[in-house]
C-alpha cells in the first residue's frame, strides 16, 4: 500500500537550534515529493518539491530536504529555527497527472521555544 | 493577484442542515480538490473534479456532494447523512496540462462546526 510517514506527531526545537522533520514513503509512492506548510486556520503553503532533479532540493524560509532513495526518505532541515517556523508541515508524495494521486503523511507540528 | 478563494472562513450550523462552502479559483487550473482535514489525520481527499461538468469520489465521499458548472468553481455541500461534519475543509486545485509538477494549490479553508 502506498503510505507516507511522518515521524513524531509534534517536535518541539529552541529557537537557533537544528529543525529536523522526518519522512519516510513507501517505494510504491508516486515519484514526485513535497513539503507542506500550515499555519493555523490556514491553508497550506509548498515548502518546496522534489521532481527528480537534485536529490537535495532547496526551498523558501531557509527549509531544505534531502532524497535519499537507499532510505526511502524525504527528511526536512533548516540550520536555525526561528519562531515563526512554529507551524505544521506536511510531506506528501504525488504525481503530475492529477493531483488526486497525492498521498499526505499525517503531518507534524513543530513548536519553537524561545 | 491570482489564487483560490474559499467562503466562509468560519459556518456554525445546527445538526440536521445541509450546508455549502464556496471556492473559487483564478489561476486556470484544469482540476480542483475538496479534502478534510482532521486533528491528527492529515488531508482526505473528499471529491475531485478535472473537468467542468465531471467529477469523482475521493476517499471519503459518503454524505458530500459537489458540482462543476464552471471551470472557475467547485462548491462542496455537506449534507445532513454526513455523520461528522465539524472539520477544516480545504480546496485546492492543480494544472494538469505540460509543465504540471504535482504541486496543489490549497485556499485558505473553511471551518465549519455542527452544533
Amino acid at each position: 500500500a502506498q503510505s507516507v510517514t511522518q515521524l513524531g506527531s509534534h517536535v518541539s526545537v529552541s529557537e537557533g537550534a537544528l529543525v529536523l522533520l522526518r519522512c519516510n514513503y513507501s517505494s510504491s509512492v508516486p515519484p514526485y515529493l513535497f513539503w507542506y506548510v500550515q499555519y493555523p486556520n490556514q491553508g497550506l503553503q509548498l515548502l518546496l518539491k522534489y521532481t527528480s532533479a537534485a536529490t537535495l532540493v532547496k526551498g523558501i524560509n531557509g527549509f531544505e530536504a534531502e532524497f535519499k532513495k537507499s532510505e526511502t526518505s524525504f527528511h526536512l532541515t533548516k540550520p536555525s529555527a526561528h519562531m515563526s517556523d512554529a507551524a505544521e508541515y506536511f510531506c506528501a508524495g504525488g504525481r503530475n497527472t492529477g493531483g488526486f494521486k497525492t498521498i499526505f503523511g499525517a503531518g507534524t507540528r513543530l513548536f519553537v521555544k524561545a | 493577484d491570482g489564487g483560490i478563494t474559499q467562503s466562509p472562513k468560519y459556518l456554525f450550523r445546527k445538526e440536521g442542515q445541509n450546508v455549502t462552502l464556496s471556492c473559487e479559483q483564478n489561476l486556470n487550473h484544469d482540476a480542483m480538490y475538496w479534502y478534510r482535514q482532521d486533528p491528527g489525520q492529515g488531508l482526505r481527499l473528499i471529491y475531485y473534479s478535472q473537468i467542468v461538468n465531471d467529477f469523482q469520489k475521493g476517499d471519503i465521499a459518503e454524505g458530500y456532494s459537489v458540482s462543476r458548472e464552471k471551470k472557475e468553481s467547485f462548491p462542496l455541500t455537506v449534507t445532513s447523512a454526513q455523520k461528522n461534519p465539524t472539520a477544516f475543509y480545504l480546496c485546492a486545485s492543480s494544472p494538469l496540462a505540460g509543465g504540471n509538477t504535482g504541486e496543489l494549490f490549497f485556499g485558505e479553508g473553511s471551518r465549519l462546526t455542527v452544533l
